[in-house]
């Protein structure tokens, strides 16, 4: 059983669309993420959600916006794609927001922008 | 505020040769430290974390990292290293509740 799985896996899109990813995680989990890892591979987190509460937003454009509909499932989605919106985005989770706790990760979804 | 600095952003290693991954770290608070593993086309997966207690954390596939305050380092290490362990390693380090900062990662190709 997958523990965090996020869909799709891969998405070519055309500058201007709105795009949508899905995450659910299995594990029981009250906190989950997204990060954005670029090209370089650093890895930068963009949201946190905790119990379906926002509790981390980093200064990502408001063309961004999460969506929680509860604490198993998180999605992003993306409006006005930009270039520089590609890169790969991963889904994640941890048991709650104690900082001690292991983050696990989703496979990610590559995404690339034309 | 927190930060992670990993020193080598690329370490090619030979087959069975020991390896060392550095990891600096800064924090302001009380500090939990990890290292994450990244193989190609892969999430991430937790290789190793230190809370508290003994500063040698030992980890999956063989791999310890050593916990030294006075010098706020966390450097991984393994003594013998195999082809499979090429992949991506992130340092990361947790002060704030629910917020990690990863290093920018050390690319270890392990060349037979």
């Amino acid at each position: 059983d997958t523990a965090v799985s996020q869909t799709p896996k891969y998405l070519v899109t055309q500058m201007g669309n709105d795009k949508s990813i899905k995450c659910e995680q299995n594990l029981g989990h009250d906190t989950m993420y997204w990060y954005k890892q670029d090209s370089k591979k650093f890895l930068k987190i963009m949201f946190s959600y905790n119990n379906k509460e926002l509790i981390i937003n980093e200064t990502v454009p408001n063309r961004f916006s999460p969506k929680s509909p509860d604490k198993a499932h998180l999605n992003l989605h993306i409006n006005s794609l930009e270039l520089g919106d590609s890169a790969v985005y991963f889904c994640a989770s941890s048991r709650d927001r104690d900082s001690g706790n292991t983050i696990y990760f989703g496979e990610g979804s590559w995404l690339t922008v034309v | 505020a927190q930060s992670v600095t990993q020193l080598d952003s690329q370490v090619p290693v030979f087959e069975e040769a020991p390896v060392e991954l550095r990891c600096n770290y800064s924090s302001s608070v009380s500090v939990y430290l990890f290292w994450y593993v990244q193989y190609p086309n892969q999430g991430l997966q937790l290789l190793l974390k230190y809370l508290s207690g003994s500063t040698l954390v030992k980890g999956i596939n063989g791999f310890e990292a050593e916990f030294n305050k006075s010098q706020t380092s966390f450097h991984l290490r393994k003594p013998s290293v195999h082809i499979s362990d090429t992949a991506e390693y992130f340092c990361a380090v947790n002060g704030n509740a629910g917020k990690s900062t990863f290093g920018d990662g050390t690319t270890l190709t392990v060349k037979p």
